[in-house]
């Protein structure tokens, strides 16, 4: 089975701080995706990858940034926390030779900035 | 660019009735659709991917079709329980491609009543 982790299940942070969000997969998949999800608004995509050190930017990138140094590992990195990045961030991959392209996620992390 | 509906938003219903949550999307130059489950304050869970060769994808008691040229797909639970309730989110792809960028829908609150 496929297996997404995320590095912390609730994270609370303060305006300002630098903050990491490590995602990691055990199937070897070229894409990896973040996304935020907020009520009303859904799941929204803010950067992926498609190889290593390779990104594109989602539809809301902006006061994001990511980084992914080896295969099975995609970080999210919010330079200086705001409270409207106080979100449910979700970490997904996928196979970018299968032709299915179904994508998997991981359990999600609760950021709280105060 | 790709939309996606689904409709209703919440659904309440007695355990054991069959029910039908629906979805719809804008482009229909889709080349697959999935369907997802999420518990609350957890990730998503795929429950099934239809490739659009394809019209129907069955896995125990739920099934889901595709109509590419109506925009539309449903997912059928036959027999609901008390464990189905959840929220239940489709996604379509935003365009063709390897990285297969994910467009969800708000989702259905699922509620089935013991």
């Amino acid at each position: 089975d496929v297996k997404v982790t995320q590095s912390s299940r609730y994270l609370v942070k303060r305006t300002g701080e630098k903050v990491f969000l490590e995602c990691v997969q055990d199937m070897d998949h070229e894409n990896m995706f973040w996304y935020r999800q907020d009520p009303g608004l859904g799941l929204r995509l803010i950067y992926f990858s498609y190889d290593v050190k390779m990104k594109e930017k989602g539809d809301i990138p902006e006061g994001y940034s990511v980084s992914r140094e080896k295969k099975e590992r995609f970080s999210l990195i919010l330079e200086s926390a705001s409270t409207n990045q106080t979100s449910m961030y979700l970490c997904a991959s996928n196979d970018g030779k299968s032709p299915s392209y179904e994508q998997y996620f991981g359990p999600g992390t609760r950021l709280t900035v105060t | 660019k790709q939309e996606v509906t689904q409709i209703p938003a919440a659904l309440s219903v007695p355990e054991g009735e069959n029910l039908v949550l629906n979805c719809s999307f804008t482009d229909s130059a889709i080349y697959n659709l999935q369907w997802f489950r999420q518990d609350p304050g957890k990730g998503l869970t795929s429950l099934l991917l239809i490739q659009s060769s394809q019209r129907e994808q069955t896995s125990g008691r739920l099934n889901a079709s595709l109509d590419k040229s109506s925009g539309r797909s449903t997912l059928y639970i036959a027999a609901s329980q008390p464990g189905d309730s959840a929220t239940y989110l489709c996604a379509a792809p935003n365009y063709g491609g390897a990285t297969n960028k994910l467009i969800f829908g708000t989702g259905t609150l699922l509620a089935v009543q013991p």
